[in-house]
């Protein structure tokens, strides 16, 4: 069955770094576009950015453009976010999600990123 | 910058039927945004019920259904039950890569 595993958040000071990982399995990772989610503490859900099966293509929100990196390593199965000069309103539960088509068919469970001082 | 409206917060009786919209802030929402709904309880992920405007995912129950009502996208739910009280948000296509939530519907079945 499809699993997406989120790993990588923390608590990290204003202006430093964090990369997330997630980790498929269960299909066929480099056949699907990714997605990067995430949901601040009682809000609602924030797209952050995709990138196409084979890397070739990355797209953003405006709010992470030109700090936040989609990656991926089709031989690890592994989807990745390099997050810098992080805020204190990037702090999120950060959901990877599998993209079929034009819509979200899996999500991962998430990992809770917190930026504070 | 593009908004995606929906209503902050519905209520249905059990067994009743009610509808969640998601529009656009300057624009029709059309299938070529290809909308999608999630369904989400605290502290899950997302559940996705419909995609493609109005096919139901795997596992969902067919007393919801997806369509496009006027100039916005819409869920219905018919026949509402208790477990059926969740948040539950709406994707659109943007074009050019780009995809934006809504803000998302409280759902309370009281």
């Amino acid at each position: 069955q499809v699993q997406l595993v989120e790993s990588g958040g923390g608590v990290v000071q204003p202006g430093r770094s964090l990369r997330l990982s997630c980790a498929a399995s269960g299909f066929t990772f480099s056949i699907n576009g990714m997605h990067w989610v995430r949901q601040a503490p009682g809000k609602g859900l924030e797209w952050v950015a995709l990138i196409w099966y084979d890397g070739s293509k990355q797209y953003y929100a405006d709010s992470v453009k030109g700090r936040f990196t989609i990656s991926r390593d089709n031989s690890k199965n592994t989807l990745y976010l390099q997050m810098n000069s992080l805020r204190a309103e990037d702090t999120a539960v950060y959901f990877c999600a599998r993209i079929n088509n034009w819509w979200i068919d899996y999500w991962g469970q998430g990992t809770l990123v917190t930026v504070s001082s | 910058q593009t908004v995606v409206t929906q209503e902050p917060a519905l209520s249905v009786s059990p067994g009743g039927t009610v509808t969640l919209t998601c529009g656009l802030s300057s624009d029709s929402v059309s299938t070529s945004h290809h909308p999608s709904w999630y369904q989400q309880t605290p502290g899950q992920a997302p559940r996705t019920l419909i995609y493609n405007t109005n096919s139901r995912s795997s596992g969902v129950p067919d007393r919801f259904s997806g369509s496009i009502l006027g100039n916005k996208a819409a869920v219905t739910i018919t026949g509402a039950q208790a477990d059926d009280e969740s948040v539950y948000y709406c994707l659109l296509y943007m074009g050019s890569g780009i995809w934006v939530f809504g803000g998302g519907t409280k759902l309370t079945v009281l």
